[in-house]
C-alpha cells in the first residue's frame, strides 16, 4: 500500500514569504502529525490532527498552523518565514483512534524547506 | 514527558550483533517503550515496541529490564543498511498523540 506522501520534496523561499506543505496519509489513517527537524533542535512535534480537529500542539509560534481535510489529507502553513524556519518538515500518519490510543506512526520522507 | 537517555553514538561491524541501550528511569507504569530509527534522507521508521516482556520481530529484539528503567534494542546481525539514528521513546498507552524524540544514538556499521 502507498506510504505517507509529502509534497513538495524541496522548497526554497525568501524571508517574509509564506509556505504551504502538503501531506497525504496512508489510506484509513485518520491521525496526521507534523514534526520539524533541524540539526540544532532535533525532531520537534508541531501539531496533530484527527478528524479535521487539532488535538495537540507543540511549542511553536502562531506563524505555524495546519489543517486537515475530510479525506484526512493535511496541510501545514508557515507565514512570515524566518531564516530559522529552514528545516526538514515531516508528516506522520497513524491509525490512532478517537480516544488517542497509540498504534504507531508511519512517517513520510519530508519536505526540505530552505529560507534565504 | 518522561525522558530517555541514549549514548550519542555507537559503532559496530557488519554481521555482528549490536546492543543499543536506553535509560528511562522516570518511566510510568502505562508507558510503552518504542524504538524508531531514521536512515539518511528519510523520515523515522518504526522498529519495535514493548511494555514489560521482551519482544522480537523481523527487524530486531527489545530486551526490557525487570524494573523497566532501562531497555536494549538488539540487532542480531547488523548490515550496512542498519546505519541510522536510533531513537528510544516512551509512549503513554492512552492519549499518545505525539512522539517526543531525544537526540538518539547514531549507529555506524563498518564493513
Amino acid at each position: 500500500k502507498a506510504g505517507v506522501t509529502q509534497t513538495p520534496r524541496y522548497l526554497i523561499k525568501t524571508r517574509g514569504q509564506q509556505v504551504t506543505l502538503s501531506c497525504s496519509p496512508i489510506s484509513g489513517h485518520r491521525s496526521v502529525s507534523w514534526y520539524q527537524q533541524t540539526p540544532g533542535q532535533g525532531l520537534q512535534f508541531l501539531f496533530e490532527y484527527f478528524s479535521e480537529t487539532q488535538r495537540n500542539k507543540g511549542n511553536f509560534p502562531g506563524r505555524f498552523s495546519g489543517r486537515q481535510f475530510s479525506n484526512s489529507r493535511s496541510e501545514m502553513n508557515v507565514s512570515t518565514l524566518e531564516l530559522g524556519d529552514s528545516a526538514l518538515y515531516l508528516c506522520a500518519s497513524s491509525l490512532a483512534g478517537a480516544t488517542g490510543e497509540y498504534y504507531g506512526y508511519t512517517f513520510g520522507s519530508g519536505t526540505r524547506l530552505t529560507v534565504v | 514527558d518522561a525522558k530517555t537517555t541514549q549514548p550519542n553514538s555507537m559503532e559496530s561491524n557488519e554481521e555482528e550483533p549490536v546492543h543499543l541501550p536506553c535509560n528511562h528511569s522516570t518511566i510510568s507504569g502505562t508507558d510503552y517503550i518504542h524504538w524508531y530509527r531514521q536512515l539518511p534522507s528519510q523520515g523515522p521508521e518504526y522498529v519495535i515496541h514493548g511494555l514489560t516482556s521482551n519482544v522480537n520481530n523481523r527487524m530486531a529484539s527489545l530486551a526490557i529490564a525487570e524494573d523497566r528503567k532501562s531497555s536494549t534494542l538488539i540487532l542480531h546481525r547488523a548490515t550496512l543498511r542498519d546505519a541510522a539514528v536510533y531513537y528510544c521513546i516512551l509512549v503513554p498507552v492512552q492519549g499518545a498523540q505525539k512522539l517526543v524524540f531525544g537526540q538518539g544514538t547514531r549507529l555506524t556499521i563498518n564493513p
